[in-house]
């Protein structure tokens, strides 16, 4: 079992909606999560991180974490053509990074 | 603001040659990590430096070494290359003084191995 599990998709959304991207982990001691986006031969792009359980908004974004369920997701509102690229989520376990396979976004005007 | 900076980005050699990638980290950020990421694969994690020392290890082969030096810049030498060493090498940095320990990686090193 992957320390980290991402549904690969393809997602694909019209431009407006909200796109739902999940994330499970293993390790219950896990103690930072982070989404990251990466484009196409790009290095990943941090887009947030969460350490306490419950919502954190950031401008169109919003990551949820369920420790109970170790789970974590990203909200993306208001999706934009822009938004399309691969998201990674990445756990922070003891001093090790554990990234997910990541999520191929695909947002359609 | 100042990012993480990696060289080459680009890189062709043969098989069996060596390749030495740089990375120079924000900053005032202390640790550093190498990655490397394989055509539709995520990051895998080769090595670790906090303040000039490994700090940890990952799934990086006995052919490649790393080091940090004084100024927090690390080098990853990568020898006997071969063709499965064809990838995106990523380099990132953090401060555990930010208390965020998040990482902020460089643009990559797109090694091609013929």
């Amino acid at each position: 079992q992957k320390e980290v599990e991402q549904n690969s998709g393809p997602l694909s959304v019209p431009e407006g909606a909200i796109a739902s991207l999940n994330c499970t982990y293993s390790d219950r001691g896990s103690q930072s999560f982070f989404w990251y986006r990466q484009y196409s031969g790009k290095s990943p792009e941090l887009i947030m991180f969460i350490y306490s359980n419950g919502d954190k908004e950031d401008g169109r974004f919003t990551a949820q974490l369920n420790k109970a369920s170790q789970y974590v997701s990203l909200l993306i509102r208001d999706s934009q053509p822009s938004d399309s690229a691969t998201y990674l989520c990445a756990v922070l376990t003891g001093n090790q990074f554990y990234f997910g396979t990541g999520t191929s976004l695909t947002v359609i005007p | 603001a100042a990012g993480v900076i990696q060289s080459p980005r680009h890189l062709i050699k043969e098989k069996r040659e060596t390749a030495t990638l740089k990375c120079y980290p924000i900053p005032r950020h202390d640790t550093v990590y190498w990655y490397q990421q394989g055509p539709g694969q995520d990051p895998q994690f080769l090595i670790s430096f906090y303040e000039k020392m490994q700090s940890d290890k990952g799934s990086i082969p006995d052919r490649f070494s790393a080091q940090q030096f004084s100024d927090y810049h690390s080098e990853l030498n990568m020898s006997s290359l071969e063709l499965g060493d064809s990838a995106l090498y990523f380099c990132a940095s953090s401060s555990p003084l930010s208390g965020t320990d998040t990482q902020y990686f460089g643009p990559g090193t797109r090694l091609t191995v013929l």
